[in-house]
């Protein structure tokens, strides 16, 4: 699976739209983008994901470029419940592969 | 989307004793399972991956004497820590798959374990 960077961490003014930016310059044309959260000692959150074309649901937006290395998570109305860490994963699709998390963005959003 | 849950939610117990986790996905069924342990501050790590009706799989590093896995159906699975140690002492978190064509995982609420 394809390695991501992101920032450590990020801070978002409450009602602001929170942008956590995520880099995968080695993707593969078959490789997804997932992303993820984590609150504080709760399990995974689904967010959203995509292969190349941008995607929207009820949780965010997903922006991926069109050479596809690196891609945005849009928060477009952050809220003191979306602080969290968020993970961008870049793998394969199907159910018998696992996640492999790295590091991921600590997102505070202040008040 | 698709709930998974664990029980317990956290669990404290001597050293030495045996714990077990449950995870179940309550409104579909998984043929695979994957059980994570993430320590404070650090990210998850996948342990294991679990298969309905056959053996787990262990990543490295990872003891399958001490950490038992069963799949017994496709919506149960359960992680025994065996002789609990302090150092076994984590955040357990199993996670199982929803949708065969795009594979996204969901995740339990995860089990505290702490061991004295």
């Amino acid at each position: 699976d394809a390695k991501t960077t992101q920032p450590p961490s990020m801070d978002c003014a409450e009602g602001r739209a929170a942008n956590l930016p995520c880099n995968h310059s080695t993707i593969s044309g078959n490789e997804y983008v997932y992303w993820y959260r984590q609150i504080h000692s709760q399990g995974p959150q689904y967010i959203i994901h995509g292969l190349k074309n941008n995607e929207t649901n009820e949780m965010a937006s997903l922006i991926i470029t069109e050479d596809r290395k690196s891609s945005t998570l849009i928060l477009p109305h952050a809220t003191l419940r979306d602080t969290a860490v968020y993970y961008c994963i870049v793998r394969v699709a199907g159910s018998a592969r696992q996640l492999t998390f790295g590091s991921g963005t600590q997102l505070t959003v202040l008040p | 989307g698709a709930v998974v849950s664990q029980h317990p939610s956290w669990v404290i117990c001597k050293s030495g004793t045996s714990v077990k986790i449950e995870c179940r996905s309550l409104d579909f069924q998984a043929t695979t399972m994957f059980w994570y342990r993430q320590f404070p501050k650090q990210s998850l790590m996948l342990m294991a991956t679990s298969n309905e009706g056959s053996k787990a799989t262990y990543e490295q590093g990872v003891e399958k004497d001490k950490f038992l896995i069963n799949h017994a159906s496709l919506t149960l699975s359960t992680l025994t820590v065996t002789s609990a140690h302090p150092e076994d002492s984590s955040f357990y978190i199993c996670s199982a798959s929803l949708a065969a064509n795009t594979g996204e995982l969901f995740f339990g609420e995860g089990s505290r374990l702490t061991v004295l």
